[in-house]
């Protein structure tokens, strides 16, 4: 299974831009690039992903590099309610069992004022 | 649109006892899947239904959990009888399909603390 290796914490400050990176250099080609968020006390919440290309929504940003070892979430002007831990996570596809999230430990993002 | 709803959200047992953990999940979605989250960690898939069949329970302790999904909609996780261990934020997650791009929202989760 592919893994992620994330920093396990980072800080940023309010305003500017988040930029979380994510090395997932196992990835196979069928393999997409999830985030989520997690904030305290609450369940994971979906942010973006991908497979080649880059994302943007209106949360954030997924750049993921040309030979999709590693990526990197842009948050472009965090606010203290962007402080969370975040999970880059490789979704694996398996043709008997779906298509399934394994979680890392992720990167605690505080967001200071 | 409503989401995923979990029962309840916090829930302190001592260890030998029974416990029981409700999901709702998200109108039309097809997939259901139960997550442990130990404190420091990230959560650890423990079962996926997938309409009322099992997909994936290979990391079910199946000695002391259960989980069911009879009618395709809510599910239930059972853990009988609770271990010291089994202390941990119980999530449950839904998504439409099984589709690689196929979303996965989470509940709020139940914490269990077992004394």
């Amino acid at each position: 299974d592919a893994k992620t290796t994330q920093p396990p914490s980072m800080d940023c400050a309010e305003g500017r831009a988040a930029n979380l990176p994510c090395n997932h250099s196992t990835i196979s080609g069928n393999e997409y690039v999830y985030w989520y968020r997690q904030i305290h006390s609450q369940g994971p919440q979906y942010i973006i992903h991908g497979l080649k290309n880059n994302e943007t929504n209106e949360m954030a940003s997924l750049i993921i590099t040309e030979d999709r070892k590693s990526s990197t979430l842009i948050l472009p002007h965090a606010t203290l309610r962007d402080t969370a831990v975040y999970y880059c996570i490789v979704r694996v596809a398996r043709w008997n069992t779906g298509n399934q999230f394994y979680f890392g430990t992720g990167t605690s993002l505080t967001v200071i004022p | 649109e409503a989401g995923v709803a979990q029962s309840p959200r916090y829930k302190i047992i001592e260890k030998r006892q029974s416990v029981a953990f409700w999901c709702n999940p998200i109108s039309g979605h097809a997939t259901l899947y139960w997550y442990q989250q130990i404190l420091g960690q990230g959560p650890k898939l423990l079962i996926q239904f997938q309409n009322n069949g099992v997909v994936d329970d290979s990391q079910l302790p199946k000695d002391r959990f259960s989980a069911e999904r009879l009618k395709g909609v809510d599910s239930t996780l059972k853990i009988q009888p609770a271990k010291l261990e089994d202390s941990a934020v119980y999530l449950c997650a839904s998504s439409l399909g099984v589709s690689i791009t196929d979303t996965q929202y989470f509940g709020p989760g139940t914490r269990l603390t077992v004394l």
